[in-house]
Formats: structure tokens, sequence, C-alpha cells
């Protein structure tokens, strides 16, 4: 069956920009999950959705960065204002019970 | 609270080696467990878990886990390595009950030499 996917899987944008990406779990996953991967770092959480429950912000580093998830589908990841530091790697998650499964990521390069 | 110690960025193994990659956590209430692999330019593989029951976890791609609750351990094995299995990998751990937000060590980069 199809897997989590993301889109972009490359964007560049130049600083100040705002961009969105997106995420398309698995079908029937109650749970998605927004991670940052920066270059030799681990995986830094940001954000968790679990059915129609208010989202676990707590790890989005500023005001800057928002998401959203659509009908308990779709998901979007927006950072406003982009900064040089919002360079990373965007990994989108999705889980029903436990192990999560994971997109192919978004490479964000911002100049 | 939770977290997670992945010991050494990087490990190095030759072709056919035992590879041994440590992971250490700590969880104030009953852990769930998990191995992750990332290839280069991929997301994060499921190698295996841990949640209840036996202690000796086998995973994927000849992969196996031990649970070792009085030494807070979960190291990753393989008895011989293949130059396939060069990657990145993530232990990561996660509460039993209410939310299932894991924390992530920082991974460990296996090398494999021929």
């Amino acid at each position: 069956g199809a897997g989590v996917s993301q889109s972009p899987s490359n964007k560049v944008t130049e600083k100040g920009k705002d961009v969105e990406l997106r995420c398309d779990p698995i079908s029937g996953h109650t749970a998605l999950y927004w991670y940052r991967q920066s270059l030799g770092q681990g995986l830094e959480f940001l954000i968790y959705f679990q059915g129609n429950s208010a989202p676990d912000k707590s790890g989005l580093p500023s005001d800057r960065f928002s998401a959203e998830r659509t009908g308990g589908s779709v998901s979007t990841l927006t950072i406003q204002r982009t900064q040089q530091e919002d360079s990373a790697v965007y990994l989108c998650a999705s889980s029903l019970v436990g192990e999560q499964y994971f997109g192919p990521g978004t490479r964000l390069t911002v100049t | 609270a939770q977290s997670v110690t992945q010991l050494g960025s990087h490990v190095s193994v030759s072709e056919g080696a035992l590879v041994l990659l440590r992971c250490n956590y700590s969880s104030s209430v009953p852990p769930y467990l998990f191995w992750y692999v990332q290839y280069p330019n991929q997301g994060l593989q499921l190698l295996l878990k841990y949640t209840t029951g036996a202690t000796l976890v086998k995973g994927i791609n000849g992969f196996e886990a031990e649970f070792k609750k009085s030494e807070t351990s979960f190291h990753l094995t393989k008895p011989s390595a293949h130059m396939s299995d060069a990657a990145e990998y993530f232990c990561a751990v996660s509460a039993s009950g209410g939310s299932y937000i894991p924390t992530f060590g920082r991974g460990t980069s296996l090398i494999v030499h021929p």
C-alpha cells in the first residue's frame, strides 16, 4: 500500500519568504508528526496531531512555524519569513499505535 | 520525561564483523523502544520494536535488540555486517501509555569496510 508522501522533495527559497510543506499520511493513521533534521543532527520534534485532539505544538521553535491537519488526513507545515537557520530536512511521520512510518522528507534550503 | 543516549556518533566495522550499536534510555513509565534506519536521502524505516513480552526482539535485515530493564539499555546487534548495512541508525523511546511522542537519540552512523 501507499506509504507516507511529502511534497515538494526539495525547496529552495529566499530568506524572508514563506514556505508550505505538505504531508500525506498513510490512510487510517490517526497520528501525524513533523520533525526537523539538520545536517548531522538527530530528529527534532516539531508538532504532533492525534485524531481530533488539539495538536501538541510544544516542539515548534518559534511563532514563525505553524501546522494544520485538514480532515484528519493531509497536513501542511508553514514557515513564515524563513531564515537561513531553517534550512534542514523536514520529515513527516504517521502512526496508528506505536511505530511510526516516515515520509522521504522535504529538503529546505534558505538562501 | 524520557531521553535516549546513543553512545558513539560513528561506528566502523569490517564486512562480516559483529555490529553493536548502543542505546540507553530513561523513562518514568514502562517504555516502548524502537530502532530505525535511515539510508542517504531517505526517511526513517523501522528495524524493530519492543513493546511488551519477549525482551529479545528480532527485526528486519538480520538485526536484533535486547531490552534490559536493569541496565536501561536496548542495544542493536547483527552477527555479520554487510556493506548494505551502512546507514544512520536511530534509537527511540516512547511512553507505553498516553502521548506517543517518541524521543530520538542523535543517531549512530554505521560505516562498513570491505
